[in-house]
């Protein structure tokens, strides 16, 4: 099992630009997550899908939008970038029910806004 | 709103001197308390869950308790390679599956 999966790795973009952060499971997990993580302030929530088919906002939502694309993938886009969210985002998948609430993190993609 | 603080924010071990990290946590209700190691330039590595004060659970050299405000994360005997940032994370009742985050404690220790 390759667990959380994450594309890209690194991206560099310039102000206005777009693009779409890539996440993938195969855990069969039915919730899943985006995180940003910034110096001296802890991962903190943008979006997440408690079971496919439904999004919610996390904490800090503003100039994100994202698609549950099936049980599998949910990504994460920028539709225009800003130097503020220069920051390392990570994806996370958990079992959705029962007592375990565990949350499985992918690599990361280290995004800079020019 | 739910609240966690880590300390201290970083800690310089020699090797085989043992130490705890704490988290400190404001939520009604806990759901589950989280600690993850994350290496650098990786995501967060699981480690614990802990869901009642009183609960302890253990892995290599890392202990994990928990009272009703705040939890411990003592590291026994450390080696090189326990060096990592450790984060801890909460989850309220009423906040299902969204966990809340603490800045972390970055662990280094030496040779």
């Amino acid at each position: 099992n390759a667990g959380v999966t994450q594309t890209p790795k690194f991206q560099v973009l310039k102000t206005g630009q777009s693009m779409t952060l890539q996440c993938a499971q195969d855990m069969n997990h039915n919730s899943m997550y985006w995180y940003r993580q910034d110096p001296g302030m802890g991962l903190r929530l943008i979006y997440y899908s408690a079971s496919e088919g439904t999004t919610d906002k996390g904490e800090v939502p503003n100039g994100y939008n994202v698609s549950r694309l099936n049980k599998r993938e949910f990504s994460l886009r920028l539709e225009s970038a800003a130097p503020s969210q220069t920051s390392v985002y990570f994806c996370a998948s958990s079992v959705r029910g029962g007592t375990n609430y565990e949350q499985f993190f992918g690599p990361g993609t280290r995004l800079t806004v020019l | 709103e739910d609240q966690v603080t880590q300390s201290p924010e970083a800690l310089r071990l020699q090797e085989g001197e043992s130490s705890s990290l704490n988290c400190s946590y404001t939520v009604s209700g806990l759901r589950g308390l989280f600690w993850y190691r994350q290496d650098p330039g990786k995501g967060p590595e699981f480690l614990f869950t802990l869901y009642s004060a009183g609960e302890e659970k253990e892995k290599e050299r890392l202990k994990a308790t928990l009272t009703k405000k705040e939890s411990f994360l003592h590291i026994t005997a450390p080696k090189p390679e326990d060096s990592a940032t450790y984060l801890c994370a909460v989850q309220g009742p009423d906040s299902w599956g969204k966990l809340q985050f603490g800045a972390g404690t970055q662990v280094v220790v030496t040779p």
